[in-house]
C-alpha cells in the first residue's frame, strides 16, 4: 500500500511566521502534489514537483514556495504566513503524471491567527 | 484551459434511492476523467475513473463528450456511501483539476 505522510495534523501559527509542511511518500512516485482544500472552492493546486529539484506553479502559488531534494520528500513553505492560508493542506503522489491514481495524505489543518 | 464544474454542493437522498451526482467539464482535448472520494475522517481515495470502466461500491460513471459530462451514479443509496465526492479532470497538463465538490448524504 502506498503510504502518503503529513508532518502535522494540526497547526497553529502568527502572521509573519515562517511555516513548514512536510510530506513523505514511500512508494518510489516520480510526482508530488500540494493541495489547499477549502470549503465551496474544491481543491486547488498550489505546486507540483515531477522529479527531484523541479517544481511548477500550480493555480494558487502566490505566497508559497516548495522544496523536492529528495524523491521521496516534498516541502510547502508558507514564506510569511497570512490569515487568509488558513486551510486544509494536502499531498499527494503519483507514479508518473497526473492521468495515474493520487495518492493523499492525511491533511496538515492550518489555522493562521 | 481544463475546468470541471459539480453544480451540486449538497445532496441528500434517503437509503436505497438512486443517486447522481453531476459532473461537466470543459477541456478542448481528449480527457482523463476521475471521481476521488472523501469518506469522514478519512484521507481522500479514488472511486473510480473512466478509462478502466469499473463499477467500484456499485457506483459507476459514463463519459458523455457530445454533453462534456461525467456524472456518477449509484441505483440505490447506501448510508455508509455518505462522503465528499469530487470530479478531477487530468488534461494536457500534468496536473489534475478537481471540482468544487459535492457532499451526499444517504439518509435512513
Amino acid at each position: 500500500d502506498v503510504k502518503v505522510t503529513q508532518s502535522s495534523r494540526y497547526l497553529v501559527k502568527r502572521t509573519g511566521e515562517k511555516v513548514f509542511l512536510e510530506c513523505v511518500q514511500d512508494m518510489d512516485h516520480e510526482n508530488m502534489f500540494w493541495y489547499r482544500q477549502d470549503p465551496g472552492l474544491g481543491l486547488r493546486l498550489i505546486y507540483f514537483s515531477y522529479d527531484v529539484k523541479m517544481k511548477e506553479k500550480g493555480d494558487i502559488p502566490e505566497g508559497y514556495s516548495v522544496s523536492r531534494e529528495k524523491k521521496e520528500r516534498f516541502s510547502l513553505i508558507l514564506e510569511s504566513a497570512s490569515t487568509n492560508q488558513t486551510s486544509m493542506y494536502l499531498c499527494a503522489s503519483s507514479l508518473f503524471a497526473a492521468q495515474e491514481t493520487q495518492y493523499f495524505g492525511p491533511g496538515t489543518r492550518l489555522l493562521v491567527l | 484551459a481544463q475546468r470541471v464544474t459539480q453544480p451540486e454542493k449538497l445532496l441528500s437522498v434517503f437509503k436505497g434511492a438512486p443517486v447522481e451526482l453531476k459532473c461537466n467539464y470543459s477541456y478542448s482535448g481528449s480527457p482523463e476523467l476521475f471521481w476521488y472520494v472523501q469518506y469522514s475522517r478519512q484521507r481522500l481515495q479514488l472511486l473510480l475513473r473512466h478509462i478502466s470502466r469499473e463499477s467500484i461500491k456499485g457506483f459507476t460513471a459514463d463519459l458523455n463528450k457530445g454533453e462534456t459530462s461525467f456524472h456518477l451514479k449509484k441505483p440505490f443509496a447506501q448510508e455508509e456511501d455518505s462522503a465528499m465526492y469530487y470530479c478531477a479532470l487530468a488534461g494536457s497538463a500534468r496536473q489534475l483539476t478537481f471540482g468544487s465538490g459535492t457532499q451526499l448524504t444517504v439518509l435512513p
